[in-house]
């Protein structure tokens, strides 16, 4: 079984610019899950989709915004980038059953 | 809300020691407990997870934690340690909300194994 795929891997951005960011998710998982990792905030939940539908949603500004295909593939987007995005943004496929969580190798966005 | 708190961001073991990472628990419903290792530059990897089964779980690369609730705490142990496990550990809950789930995470113990 294929893991969890990001595009693209890396990414160097200017202030005020926007970014989408790929995650295809395990074959035959429906729910996908973004999280943001920094050195210093740690680990932080953004958004969940499941069928295409947004299920949960962390603290983040509107500026942080996702969507879920119909072949579970998922995007994020984030507009008016700032210094302060800069992260290791990690996509995870979600097991219907069990509630574990597979990660694949994020997307490292480097605002400059 | 659900919470962990990993004590210790930083822990040294000899190559062959027993390694020791802490976690405890907050959760206001009960809850789905996991580990995860990362590696540099690369995503999280699932180590072992606890949904209500048996208390004592055992994950990959002989990485085991056991369920406490009466101290609220999934601690994981390794008999021996490896140079190869040197990464960060993160503890991390999960609790139904809204009909999904979200992991939230601790803030994460780094492994240095010296020889």
């Amino acid at each position: 079984k294929a893991g969890v795929t990001q595009t693209p891997r890396y990414l160097i951005k200017t202030r005020g610019q926007q970014v989408t960011l790929s995650c295809s998710p395990i074959s035959g998982h429906r729910s996908v899950s973004w999280y943001q990792q920094t050195p210093g905030q740690g680990l932080q939940f953004l958004f969940e989709y499941f069928s295409e539908t947004q299920r949960n949603k962390g603290n983040f500004p509107g500026r942080f915004s996702g969507r879920q295909f119909s072949n579970s593939r998922s995007e994020m987007n984030v507009s008016t980038l700032e210094l302060g995005d800069s992260a290791l943004y990690l996509c995870a496929s979600n097991s219907d059953r069990g509630y574990e969580q597979y990660f694949g190798p994020g997307t490292r966005l480097t605002v400059t | 809300a659900q919470s962990v708190t990993q004590l210790g961001s930083h822990v040294s073991v000899s190559e062959g020691a027993l390694v020791l990472l802490r976690c405890n628990y907050s959760s206001s419903v009960p809850p789905y407990l996991f580990w995860y290792v990362q590696y540099p530059n690369q995503g999280l990897q699932l180590l072992l997870k606890y949904t209500s089964a048996a208390t004592l779980v055992k994950g990959i690369n002989g990485f085991e934690a056991e369920f406490k609730k009466s101290e609220t705490s999934f601690h994981l142990t390794k008999p021996s340690a490896h140079m190869s496990d040197a990464a960060e550990y993160f503890c991390a809950v999960s609790g139904m909300t809204g009909g999904g789930n979200k992991l939230t995470f601790g803030t994460g113990t780094q492994l240095k194994v010296e020889l």
